[in-house]
């Protein structure tokens, strides 16, 4: 079947404009992830959807940052007034329930250019 | 940062040569994972190890886990110019649902 699937694959925007990265998870997958990976940060965690509980935003670095996931299923990670250091390549990914041991499924990212 | 470590940070070989990456972590784990990436994009899940486990193989992949030591090490065997990627340690945290992501090693494995 398809996997996670992430949209547009690259952004280019100038700063202080809004920008709005989709997701689209495995179907049948209850958990969502997003993360971002730049030179200097690495990898690191956003925000966590599980089911209908509460996200964990425990990752997203600035009130500028806000995600939303509609019916379970699709996710939009949106950044207000953008900065140039949120140039990154931000990455979603799924699994089927969220459990420690669920393989998480990345997508292709959103490669994010702040001018 | 909670980011782990990864050593080394490049590593270039040839084909049929092994590959030794190593992870370490300061943290109580639950479990740890490898993946690899291509070209900076899409991240692929090689291996999961769990906390109680030691070693765990697939295919030409083995990973071993030290937690007394609070380190795993991914071994490629007989690598290929196919395995040339960056490979990352990642670990889930005891109670805690992110993955925590190391450095990352960028492995060149030359024909």
């Amino acid at each position: 079947g398809a996997g996670v699937s992430q949209s547009p694959s690259n952004k280019v925007t100038e700063k202080g404009k809004d920008v709005e990265l989709r997701c689209d998870p495995i179907s049948g997958h209850t958990a969502l992830y997003w993360y971002r990976q730049s030179l200097g940060q690495g990898l690191e965690f956003l925000i966590y959807f599980q089911g209908n509980s509460a996200p964990d935003k425990s990752g997203l670095p600035s009130d500028r940052f806000s995600a939303e996931r509609t019916g379970g299923s699709v996710s939009t990670l949106t950044i207000q007034r953008t900065q140039q250091e949120d140039s990154a390549v931000y990455l979603c990914a799924s699994s089927l329930r969220g459990g420690s041991t669920d393989t998480q499924y990345f997508g292709p990212g959103t490669r994010l250019t702040v001018l | 940062s909670q980011q782990g470590e990864e050593d080394p940070q490049a590593l270039s070989i040839q084909e049929g040569e092994n590959a030794t990456m190593n992870c370490s972590y300061k943290t109580s784990i639950n479990n740890l994972q490898w993946y690899r990436q291509n070209s900076g994009r899409g991240l692929v899940h090689l291996i999961l190890i769990r906390s109680n486990e030691r070693e765990k193989h697939s295919g030409r992949l083995r990973v071993t886990l030290d937690t007394s030591k609070k380190s795993s090490s991914l071994l490629i065997t007989a690598s290929r110019a196919a395995d040339t990627a960056s490979y990352f340690c990642a670990r889930r945290d005891t109670g805690f649902q992110k993955l925590v992501f190391g450095t990352g090693t960028r492995l060149l494995v030359s024909p």
